[in-house]
């Protein structure tokens, strides 16, 4: 069974500042995909970001960015210039690419505080 | 944009009660899920639904759970008799199943407290 780890419970950055948040996964799989979800205070699951195995290209959305390593099997998000909106709680998660459900498998998610 | 929707928003019931949380996926997507997310912890896979069928569930989704497409609008999960420990966070999820929409795209989450 395919694992994920964030092994940051809580983080902190200044506004304007730059953060990365880590996770590792473990899979014997080739084909795979990773995601980052943001859930704020209200507790809605958000999208952030999404990177898909088979690409080299790491994957962009404005101030986001994902550092995909493959061959050690680990998906940081990189938040930069910071905004007091961002802060929340932040889920790594897998999803194979095989068979047909294809559910999530989170990590522990990382609390990430922004600081005016 | 298109959004799953969830109701309700907060629904507190007796242990021992049944409850139904209904959900309303994007109106073209094939693939429907639910989880849970205890408070503080992880969100967690319960069980995901494709052509009027469960496709694949967690062991977490036991007896006591069921999920029903009723009337090609609506996705709902029953917890039969409901314990103290299903008190929890419920999000509904769903998802295209064509090629480049694997996204899955989830509603705002039921809370259901358990007395």
């Amino acid at each position: 069974a395919q694992t994920v780890t964030q092994s940051q419970p809580e983080m902190s950055v200044q506004e304007a500042e730059t953060v990365t948040l880590s996770c590792t996964y473990d899979t014997s799989e080739s084909d795979y995909y990773l995601f980052w979800y943001k859930q704020p205070p209200s507790r809605q699951m958000i999208l952030v970001i999404r990177q898909e195995a088979y690409k080299q290209q790491n994957a962009t959305e404005n101030r986001f960015s994902v550092n995909f390593q493959k061959a050690a099997k680990s998906f940081s998000l990189k938040i930069s210039d910071s905004q007091l909106g961002d802060a929340a709680m932040y889920f790594c998660a897998y999803r194979s690419g095989s068979g047909s459900a294809r559910q999530l498998t989170f990590g522990s998610g990382t609390q990430l505080t922004v600081l005016p | 944009e298109p959004e799953v929707t969830q109701t309700p928003s907060h629904q507190v019931t007796q242990m021992g009660q049944e409850v139904i949380l209904r959900c309303v996926p994007i109106s073209n997507h094939l693939y429907f899920y639910w989880y849970r997310q205890i408070l503080g912890q992880k969100v967690e896979f319960l069980v995901s639904f494709y052509n009027n069928e469960i496709s694949e569930k967690s062991e977490i989704f036991d007896d006591q759970f069921s999920v029903e497409r009723p009337d090609g609008s609506n996705f709902t999960l029953k917890i039969r008799s409901t314990k103290l420990e299903d008190s929890a966070m419920y999000f509904c999820a769903s998802r295209g199943g064509l090629a480049g929409t694997d996204t899955q795209y989830f509603g705002p989450g039921t809370r259901l407290t358990v007395l």
